[in-house]
């Protein structure tokens, strides 16, 4: 089946710690994204990319880092930078059509508690 | 800029009564607009979009939602609730990254939809 998974489902860390958000699509998508959500504040979009090898910021990209080396996976490094860490990440993909990126697909989550 | 608002942020109805769910989007551009739901610890569904077809769109598990250009608004409906509806929905609009190209989605801050026998 395609799709999108992310690991692991829960992940703990001790603050200032790094850790590192696992997304990997076999939709054959171009773009990949990722979001923050915490309660009441809806989607915040971290970083996303298009192609591979370039990424860009998105709205709160503050203390966060990306790669992409192969166009299924997108992973997202939490640093010991971002102020406030614990939150649900979730990766998303799009395919592009006539050069537009219309819906997004979403992954599982990984629901990040730091301690 | 695009931005979407979500009229109410939890909304509770009995189990066959209507379901309306606000969205009211601001856009400088057509917009593309769609609905996602979020079952609790999962990840985001989508449930339908608008990209300037017909202005009444038809989406999974018997929703739809219209677009109205006048009142800026793509209100989210289902004429019978049911349990397995209750659910957290989404609004997102997509608008044209002016640098750099492609799409990017702006959601709603979310209503949480809660159905009681």
């Amino acid at each position: 089946d395609g799709g999108i998974t992310q690991s692991p489902k829960y992940l703990f860390r001790k603050e200032g710690q790094n850790v590192t958000l696992s997304c990997e699509q076999n939709l054959n998508h171009d773009a990949m994204y990722w979001y923050r959500q915490d309660p009441g504040q809806g989607l915040r979009l971290i970083y996303y990319s298009q192609i591979v090898n370039d990424f860009q910021k998105g709205d709160i990209a503050e203390g966060y880092s990306v790669s992409r080396e192969k166009k299924e996976s997108f992973p997202l490094t939490v640093t010991s930078a971002q102020k406030n860490p614990t939150a649900f990440y979730l990766c998303a993909s799009s395919m592009r059509v006539a050069g537009e990126f219309y819906e997004q697909y979403f992954g599982p989550g990984t629901r990040l508690t730091v301690t | 800029a695009q931005s979407v608002t979500q009229l109410g942020s939890h909304v509770s109805v009995s189990e066959g009564a209507l379901v309306l769910l606000r969205c009211n989007y601001s856009s400088s551009v057509p917009p593309y607009l769609f609905w996602y739901v979020q079952y609790p610890n999962q990840g985001l569904q989508l449930l339908l979009k608008y990209t300037s077809a017909a202005t009444l769109v038809k989406g999974i598990n018997g929703f739809e939602a219209e677009f109205k250009k006048s009142e800026t608004s793509f209100h989210l409906t289902k004429p019978s609730a049911h349990m397995s509806d209750a659910a957290e929905y989404f609004c997102a609009v997509s608008y044209r990254i002016l640098t750099g190209g492609g799409n990017k989605l702006t959601f709603g801050t979310g209503t949480q939809l809660k159905v009681e026998l």
